[in-house]
């Protein structure tokens, strides 16, 4: 059964730094892995999706790497800022529900102090 | 583009009556649609996934007969909490994927702002 971990549950950083979110899922038959965003009360915000033969995408000061063998993914944010704010979700799509159905994480948590 | 509407952001009912939340795909022709539901500082969970013109498909422990979903058509699923209960109360998001971009199991998945259930 596919699970999902992210690591830390909560970070907290001054502004402008570079940080590093974890990600790591257990089974490694994915079609691909996505990072979303999610503000308080709101929905998801979709950020990066890495398909399987990749080994990442870039997006402005975002950057989301895959390591499908070992069953990691990073986000790295550049210079980080309050807007930054959120809790970031990653989620995978496991080759083997048969669905198009998504894994998700349990999230991390970002606070950056101006 | 990839916008997905959901419709209310919120309502508050009273215990045994029914609610319905729409849940529509914009710009694109969403094959499939999943609803999910979130606990306050938890990550989501898959409720069910619905496939156009077909039944849906309930996770475990999921009551369908409580959790009524359609999907109509390429554009739109609804989900009905019939018989709503105080413990029903939580936020609940649509998202949709699509295939307008010829990607498959590569299509990435857009999601609703969600709405907040609040029953009394």
């Amino acid at each position: 059964k596919q699970e999902v971990t992210q690591i830390p549950a909560a970070l907290s950083v001054p502004e402008g730094e570079n940080l590093v979110l974890n990600c790591s899922f257990t089974d490694s038959a994915i079609y691909n892995l996505q990072w979303f965003r999610q503000d308080p009360g709101k929905g998801l915000t979709s950020l990066l999706l890495i398909q399987s033969s990749q080994r990442e995408q870039t997006s402005g000061r975002l950057n989301a790497s895959l390591d499908k063998s070992s069953g990691r993914s990073t986000l790295y944010i550049a210079a980080s800022q309050p807007g930054d704010s959120a809790t970031y979700l990653c989620a995978v799509r496991p080759t083997t529900s048969g669905t198009y159905k998504y894994i998700f994480g349990t999230g991390t948590r970002l606070k950056v102090l101006a | 583009g990839a916008v997905v509407s959901q419709h209310p952001s919120w309502v508050i009912c009273k215990s045994g009556t029914s609610v319905k939340i729409e849940c529509r795909s914009l710009d694109f022709q969403a094959t499939t649609m999943f609803w999910y539901r979130q606990f306050p500082k938890q990550s989501l969970m898959l409720m069910a996934t619905s496939n156009e013109g077909s039944k849906a498909t309930y996770e475990q422990g999921v009551e369908k007969d409580k959790f009524l979903i359609n999907h109509a058509s390429l554009t739109l699923s609804t989900l009905t909490v019939t018989s709503a209960h105080p413990e029903d109360s939580s936020f609940y998001i649509c998202s949709a994927s699509g295939t307008y971009s010829g990607q498959g199991f590569n299509s990435p998945l857009h999601f609703g702002n969600g709405t907040r259930l609040t029953v009394t």
